[in-house]
């Protein structure tokens, strides 16, 4: 079936750090993939997307590359603020008669100033 | 333009009483999604519906939940009665049409069953 494995958080790190989540999935055909992120309190938000092999996706300063040869999606930022302080959720995506969201298990990131 | 809206935020109750919870997604959205988020976890759907017609609830316990969407708008998901392991954030989210892939999720409603 279709699944998704993120990095085991808590993930603390220091303001102005670089940042690695790492994601990967297994998935029958080719799915969207997507990292969303839950601020303190409010819902999810689409952070950044990618539809197909290679594509990269961009948002605030995130980015991550679908790998088809490796099936990740690793969520990258090269310098974090401590507004980026959230839980970062990566997902899939595939047509089963209608997209169908598959999430990680959530990495929870903490920026310390 | 609103983004879907849930309500209670936060409910605490015994197990064995009921519990419901509401939703209003963004105007114009044609289909509707509850999720269910454990602890730790991420979310996990519970029931899709496509303006009224329920289409995937094979992930829903109907032994204890149910869903309603009567005029294709407004979503009520209730369980009845809850069990301690009910508790959760209960999330709702929609989206223009099922092919979208772009869901809009609500802030949550945070389930205590004690």
């Amino acid at each position: 079936g279709n699944s998704v494995t993120q990095m085991e958080g808590p993930v603390t790190l220091s303001e102005e750090a670089f940042l690695t989540i790492n994601c990967t999935y297994t998935a029958t055909g080719y799915p969207s993939l997507f990292w969303y992120v839950q601020y303190p309190g409010e819902g999810l938000q689409l952070l950044l997307k990618a539809t197909k092999a290679d594509d990269k996706g961009s948002n605030k300063g995130f980015e991550a590359t679908y790998r088809k040869e490796t099936t990740s999606f690793h969520l990258e930022k090269g310098s974090v603020q401590v507004s980026d302080s959230a839980v970062y959720f990566c997902a899939l995506s595939k047509i089963q008669g209608a997209q169908k969201l598959v999430f990680g298990q959530g990495t929870r990131l903490t920026i310390n100033p | 333009e609103a983004g879907v809206v849930q309500s209670p935020r936060y409910k605490i109750i015994e197990k064995k009483q009921p519990v419901a919870f509401w939703c209003n997604p963004i105007s114009g959205h044609n289909t509707l999604y509850w999720y269910r988020q454990n602890l730790g976890q991420g979310p996990e759907l519970l029931i899709r519906y496509e303006n009224e017609e329920a289409v995937d609830d094979s992930q829903l316990p109907k032994d204890r939940f149910s869903a309603e969407r009567l005029k294709g708008v407004d979503s009520t998901l209730k369980i009845q009665p809850a069990e301690l392991g009910d508790s959760a954030v209960y999330l709702c989210a929609s989206s223009l049409d099922r092919l979208q892939e772009t869901q809009y999720f609500g802030p949550g409603t945070r389930l205590l069953v004690l």
